[in-house]
């Protein structure tokens, strides 16, 4: 089966712009959440979702929005780009809210 | 609120040498804990889970961790460690019940094995 699948797999922004990042979840999975991992950091959780809702969302600006679609995948929107959002953004999904999340290999955005 | 200490940044070994990396924990609740691996420019894999029962659980690869309740304590061993174990390796807890609310993991700063021939 596949794992969990993320688009693009890298991305180079310039500051200001805006960015959209994909996430298809294992199939089956009908959680999906997004973590940002800085360069030298642990994984930082930004959102879950569980059957379309929002479920949980970390300390991050309004400029971060995602969403989840009926097929379970899941976007993840970021405004006005700065320099600091330059990170790996993970995608992760698990059966139901509380299982074990899997994760995907992630998307390198890179802000210039 | 949840918080998670990796007490080494970066542990170097010898090949088929033991190795254990160490990981604290504080939460106000029970909690699940997981140790994942993440190998250069990839994502993160699962490398084992505490959810309840035993606590000692073993994991893909040869690793295992002994849960510790009193020391509130998660830590990582293996007997004998391979070049290829060389990534980092990431210390997480999540909520066991958080009133229905999320089941976000909280992940340690990481700690990156090195293993030399």
């Amino acid at each position: 089966d596949a794992g969990v699948t993320q688009s693009p797999t890298h991305l180079i922004k310039t500051r200001g712009q805006q960015v959209t990042l994909r996430c298809s979840p294992i199939s089956g999975h009908k959680s999906v959440s997004w973590y940002q991992q800085v360069l030298g950091q642990g994984p930082q959780f930004i959102f879950q979702y569980y059957e379309k809702e929002e479920r949980g969302r970390g300390n991050f600006p309004d400029r971060f929005s995602a969403r989840q679609f009926p097929n379970y995948s899941s976007e993840l929107n970021v405004n006005a780009l700065l320099l600091g959002d330059s990170a790996l953004y993970l995608c992760a999904s698990s059966l139901a809210l509380t299982d074990t999340q899997y994760f995907g290999p992630g998307t390198r955005l890179t802000v210039l | 609120a949840q918080s998670v200490t990796q007490l080494d940044s970066q542990v170097p070994v010898f090949e088929e040498a033991p190795v254990e990396l160490r990981c604290n924990y504080s939460s106000s609740v029970s909690v699940y804990l997981f140790w994942y691996v993440q190998y250069p420019n990839q994502g993160l894999q699962l490398l084992l889970k505490y959810l309840s029962g035993s606590t000692l659980v073993k994991g893909i690869n040869g690793f295992e961790a002994e849960f510790n309740k009193s020391q509130t304590s998660f830590h990582l061993r293996k007997p004998s460690v391979h070049i290829s174990d060389t990534a980092e390796y990431f210390c997480a807890v999540s909520d066991q019940a958080s009133g229905g609310s999320n089941y976000k993991l909280t992940f340690g700063k990481g700690t990156l094995l090195t293993v030399n021939p």
